[in-house]
């Protein structure tokens, strides 16, 4: 199974709303990856987890807020969002102990109005 | 961080070899060179990646200059479903998870 699963696939929420993305991934990567892709531009490191630890946070607005509960699942909270918060937000895993590649998940199209 | 220049669009004829080239004269010895692609509206989609020899699997051909400041990816025989954003990254390191930092890219059209 080579697969990051984000749900849901899209997601449209107000500016007051409490909303979740969720990824999962069981490939045994200890290492997973939250991304921001706004239109026509490449997709913009948020967070990076190792051992279900946050090892950086790339100065991201406490509005969004990750959590990893365990190996396989990483979600990403989302409260209120700002209009230009709307983007495709994308997940990744890989190995951390020798060097491969990563697996990215479909993403999220999250619309907030 | 070593950085990617790329050009940021290319025309290939479908049929064609595709040739993507990347700049990155700040390398280190120790980073790796990767590409990805996004077609449109999708997650990135790993292709192949090298240290300095050339690689080729059965996406892809990566050539790495001899002083590893710059690499060409090579599409043997482009089709339309190559159409997407090629990016060709370097791998840095960050504590013991390892980040992966996108460029700008190339966007590559497949002609028929």
């Amino acid at each position: 199974d080579t697969e990051v699963t984000q749900t849901p696939k899209h997601l449209v929420m107000g500016m007051t709303n409490k909303k979740s993305l969720k990824c999962e991934q069981h490939m045994g990567h200890r290492a997973m990856y939250w991304y921001k892709q706004k239109a026509k531009k490449p997709p913009e490191l948020m967070f990076v987890y190792s051992y279900e630890k946050l090892s950086i946070n790339e100065s991201v607005p406490s509005r969004f807020s990750p959590e990893c509960p365990n190996s396989s699942l990483l979600n990403l909270h989302l409260h209120a969002l700002q209009p230009e918060d709307s983007a495709l937000y994308l997940c990744a895993s890989r190995g951390v102990l020798r060097d491969t590649e990563a697996f990215f998940g479909q993403g999220t199209r999250l619309t907030v109005v | 961080d070593a950085k990617t220049t790329q050009p940021p669009s290319m025309d290939c004829a479908e049929g064609r070899a595709a040739n993507l080239p990347c700049n990155h004269s700040t390398i280190s010895g120790n980073e790796y060179v990767y590409w990805y692609r996004q077609i449109h509206s999708q997650g990135p989609q790993y292709i192949i990646h090298g240290l300095k020899n050339n690689e080729t699997n059965e996406m892809a051909s990566l050539i790495i200059t001899e002083d590893r400041k710059s690499s060409t990816l090579i599409l043997p025989h482009a089709t339309l479903r190559d159409t997407a954003v090629y990016y060709c990254i370097v791998r840095v390191s960050s504590g013991s998870a390892r980040q992966l930092t996108f460029g700008s890219g190339t966007q590559l059209t497949v002609l028929p």
